[in-house]
């Protein structure tokens, strides 16, 4: 049992080149989220995911854009990375909190990446 | 709108003393959860404990101890003669039950950096 699992763990990327971040879980947990964390900001969500096909924007969802095809896969796109996206970022997923109380969100182990 | 504030961004204690980090949140729903997350120097997540809005029963696990009070908004944390291992930041976060369109996301304070000095 990995829990969440995250790759790749760091990038260094020049302005304006694309990538993606893969976020796996085998907890079978219907929600998804994927959030930055940056210094003295604490963590910002960025977009979410209640089940497989579907997303919605969270707070900071400017120049990202997601992807649920598989229900254990949560996928994080930078289109043309800017020097304002180097941070920390990490998936989580949980249970649907609307059916279980049991709702936290469990982290995988971040990706840092750099923007130049 | 939902928020979290903990008020202490540093606290360094000596080993074996006991420390309370300060957790005060805003919220206008009437049910809600309540968490805390360790973030050691490596730099993952760590669950800690989740408690929901109609249960202001106190916990503690081991060196650890949770105190919700609805009262004044609170849930407060305290680690009992600390430990070097325990050196980390310390999230507290919030999630409604309805927030938006139902990301139920958490809302994090900014963090408290616990330094414990052998």
């Amino acid at each position: 049992n990995a829990g969440v699992t995250q790759t790749p763990k760091f990038r260094v990327l020049k302005t304006g080149q694309s990538m993606t971040l893969l976020c796996a879980q085998d907890m079978n947990h219907e929600y998804m989220y994927w959030y930055r964390q940056d210094p003295g900001m604490g963590l910002r969500l960025i977009h979410y995911s209640v089940g497989e096909g579907t997303t919605a924007k969270g707070e900071v969802p400017d120049g990202y854009n997601v992807s649920r095809l598989k229900k254990q896969n949560f996928l994080l796109g930078l289109e043309s990375a800017a020097p304002s996206q180097t941070s920390v970022y990490f998936c989580a997923s949980s249970y649907n909190p609307q059916r279980s109380s049991y709702n936290e969100q469990f982290f995988g182990p971040g990706t840092r990446l750099t923007v130049l | 709108a939902q928020k979290v504030t903990q008020a202490q961004t540093e606290i360094s204690v000596v080993e074996k003393e006991d420390v309370t980090l300060d957790c005060v949140y805003e919220t206008r729903d009437t049910t809600y959860y309540l968490f805390w997350y360790k973030q050691p120097p490596s730099g993952e997540l760590v669950f800690l404990i989740r408690r929901n809005s109609f249960d202001e029963q106190n916990e503690i696990s081991g060196r650890y101890s949770w105190n919700f009070q609805k009262s004044t908004s609170s849930f407060n944390f305290t680690i009992t003669a600390s430990q070097v291992v325990d050196s980390a930041v310390y999230f507290c976060a919030l999630s409604e039950a309805y927030s938006g369109a139902g990301s139920y996301q958490l809302t994090f304070g900014k963090g408290t950096k616990l330094s414990v000095i052998p």
